[in-house]
């Protein structure tokens, strides 16, 4: 079971927009640990997508957008298309486990 | 472009050790941290652990007794060794390049291979 919590899935018609929580605690989020997220396409490797809160790497859309308040990070969609039909992972770091985590992960399914 | 690429035996029998190389291209080794992450059927992703661009390692203490990941400059190529696998290593297996965040960390994963199946079965 991840420290980081996600919805299994949400989804949105074409256009729309979407957003994706990663809850944490004081021990990962809440205690300042960046946030970073993933999009992964059915059969493939992990995207980076976001990194360290709110930046985008060369190439990601900037209708990928992400936020983080207290102990809750997010990832915003706006504009939805078919093709963001993907798993989405937030990942940070935890400061009792000693360890980096992943969220649960979040299935977007574009309606 | 910075290429990764996974390979190694896809069936492991249990009690036996999984042992998993990643070549990189378009990349220098000694420059970068670099991590193998794993990923059960169906299942989320889980961090196993980092080789340095100093060559130190860090494990995720779930696994740290088990597992040893070393480099070979040389060869542009990484290694990870799993010890005692059980049906639960079953997983598919990535190595990524690790960009360093520094004291806010934790570090991200910018490029990731597309990574290879491990079976843990008799």
């Amino acid at each position: 079971q991840s420290v980081l919590t996600q919805p299994p899935s949400v989804s949105g018609a074409p256009g729309q927009r979407v957003t994706i929580s990663c809850t944490g605690s004081s021990s990962n989020i809440g205690a300042g640990h960046a946030v970073h997220w993933y999009q992964q396409l059915p059969g493939t490797a992990p995207r980076l997508l976001i990194y360290g809160h709110i930046n985008r790497p060369s190439g990601v859309p900037d209708r990928f957008s992400g936020a983080t308040s207290g102990t809750s990070a997010s990832l915003a969609i706006t504009g939805l298309q078919p093709d963001d039909e993907a798993d989405y992972f937030c990942q940070s770091y935890d400061s009792s486990l000693r360890t980096y985590v992943f969220g649960s992960g979040t299935k977007v399914i574009a309606l | 472009q910075v290429q990764l690429q996974e390979s190694g035996p896809g069936l492991v029998k249990p009690s036996e050790t999984l042992s998993l190389t990643c070549s990189v291209s378009g990349a220098s080794i000694g420059s970068y941290y670099w991590t193998w992450i794993r990923q059960a059927p169906g299942k989320g992703l889980e961090w196993v652990g980092y080789i340095s661009s100093m060559g130190g390692t860090d494990y995720n203490p779930s696994l740290k007794s088990r597992v040893t990941i070393s480099r070979d400059t040389s060869k542009k190529q990484l290694s990870l060794m799993l010890t005692s696998v059980t049906a639960a290593d079953t997983a598919v297996y990535f190595c990524a390049r690790t960009q360093v965040v520094g004291p806010t960390g934790p570090p991200y994963f910018d490029y990731w291979g597309p990574g290879t199946l491990v079976t843990v079965s008799s």
